[in-house]
């Protein structure tokens, strides 16, 4: 079992839909990252965040450190939201981020 | 200010050739991660280097791979004598610190092909 999981893999979802990507993870972190990987393979980080929630623009962010768990949402989505969204956690040191294998989400007309 | 810088892009090689691959950090950063990201898995965290020191390479391939990143000039990951199975995207990510809650900044990746 990988220590980080996401859900679902696959996600389409028409325009202006809301969305939600889950990671679940099942080690002890100090800070869990969501990343954005474009069709082209650039990788953006969203947020980071290790308690609460966060909010830019569309999206937002949230955490449960008791559960382990964490929520992306994007809300009004648009076909340019179409990326792979990655969940990622920090285990205790700067260096290394364990990923999760990431949500391919396509948003169509 | 300029982001992260990788080149090349996309680097082809023969089995059994080298491959070195570069990561210019944004400015003023002096913390530099390198991940790999094989084809349908995830990415791995491969080595993290601080200015003239590898400070963990825990994840780095026993043999055939090194990393460095020198006072002066970008961080080279180098793969010798190259295998099919090393085909995958390498992304370099940079941050000013080493705190917890640092935000990373990813480069856009190498693609290595391995013929």
């Amino acid at each position: 079992k990988n220590e980080v999981e996401q859900s679902p893999q696959n996600l389409t979802a028409q325009e202006g839909e809301f969305i939600t990507i889950n990671c679940s993870y099942s080690v002890g972190i100090s800070a869990l990252h969501w990343l954005q990987q474009h069709p082209g393979g650039g990788i953006v980080s969203l947020f980071m965040l290790s308690s609460g929630k966060k909010k830019h623009g569309r999206l937002i962010a949230t955490i449960n450190i008791q559960e382990k768990h964490s929520s992306l949402h994007i809300t009004a989505s648009h076909p340019r939201d179409s990326a792979v969204y990655i969940c990622a956690v920090n285990t205790g040191t700067a260096s290394k981020l364990t990923f999760g294998t990431g949500t391919r989400l396509q948003v169509t007309l | 200010n300029a982001g992260v810088m990788q080149n090349p892009r996309h680097l082809v090689r023969r089995r059994g050739q080298e491959a070195r691959l570069r990561c210019s950090p944004m400015k003023g950063h002096s913390h530099v991660y390198w991940y790999r990201q094989l084809p349908e898995e995830g990415l791995k965290f491969m080595v993290y280097l601080q200015k003239e020191n590898i400070i963990d390479e825990s994840g780095m391939p026993k043999e055939r791979f090194s990393a460095e990143f020198p006072k002066e000039g970008p961080s080279i990951l180098r793969i010798q004598q190259v295998v099919r199975g090393d085909s995958a995207a390498y992304f370099c990510a940079s941050s000013p610190t080493n705190r917890i809650n640092e935000k990373l900044f990813f480069g856009s990746g190498t693609q290595l092909s391995v013929l």
